[in-house]
């Protein structure tokens, strides 16, 4: 079955760029959505993005200009890069697939990776 | 769109009947989504299109609703549902979820 592990630096310096990698294990990466999810200690879930295989992309408007997701179908992996990062920045960050019903709508994140915890500090 | 959840925290015991509401700042037709979610693990669907049991589920979980109103609706609470639970809408970008219900025992 589909597995997804999350993989990038636990600490990140203000400023400057947080960059997670997404591995995709036991399915293809083609023909979904992969999405990157964010929860900050003690808190809530914020969604930040997804990428399609194709390359195409839906940003988060709050976190648009920071943002950026990008695919390796070749290594079956998707990326995040957050850049100048603050403290606000610190929190779990999950990649997860979007699961799209019979008409192509998306209605959910049916698989997840485990997380890592990102920290913003100097 | 920006969703709420009624109650925040609820306390119930083991075959307690638990109904979460989670409300739509404007319709969102169908496209929302359960999770549940336990201390340091990753969310879990349980229940998509509002009232769609996601494959292995348990029976005992229920959603309904469709506009602005939904429910999700554990009918007989085991201990392994303590959790906090979160609705998400899919409808219009960006996705967002609920601020979380947190069920605990009583």
């Amino acid at each position: 079955q589909v597995q997804l592990h999350e993989s990038g630096p636990g600490l990140v310096k203000p400023s400057e760029t947080l960059s997670l990698t997404c591995t995709v294990s036991g399915g293809s990466i083609g023909t979904n959505y992969w999405s990157w999810i964010r929860q900050p200690p003690g808190k809530g879930l914020e969604w930040i993005g997804y990428i399609y295989y194709s390359g195409s992309t839906n940003y988060n408007p709050s976190l648009k200009s920071r943002v950026t997701i990008s695919v390796d179908t070749s290594k079956h992996q998707f990326s995040l890069n957050l850049s100048s990062v603050t403290a606000a920045d610190t929190a779990m960050y999950y990649c997860a697939r979007d699961f799209l019903d019979s008409g192509d709508n998306d209605q959910g994140f049916d698989i997840w990776g485990q997380g890592t915890m990102v920290t913003v500090s100097s | 769109i920006q969703l709420t959840q009624s109650p925040s925290f609820l306390s119930a015991s083991v075959g307690d009947r638990v109904t979460i509401t989670c409300r739509a700042s404007q319709g969102i037709s169908s496209y929302l989504a359960w999770y549940q979610q336990k201390p340091g693990k990753a969310p879990k669907l349980l229940i998509y299109a509002a009232s769609t049991l996601q494959s292995g589920v348990p029976s005992r979980f229920s959603g309904s609703g469709s506009g602005t109103e939904f429910t999700l609706t554990i009918s007989s609470l085991q201990p392994e549902d303590f959790a906090t639970y979160y609705c998400q809408q899919l409808n219009i970008y960006p996705f967002t979820f609920g601020p979380g219900t947190k069920v605990d025992i009583k």
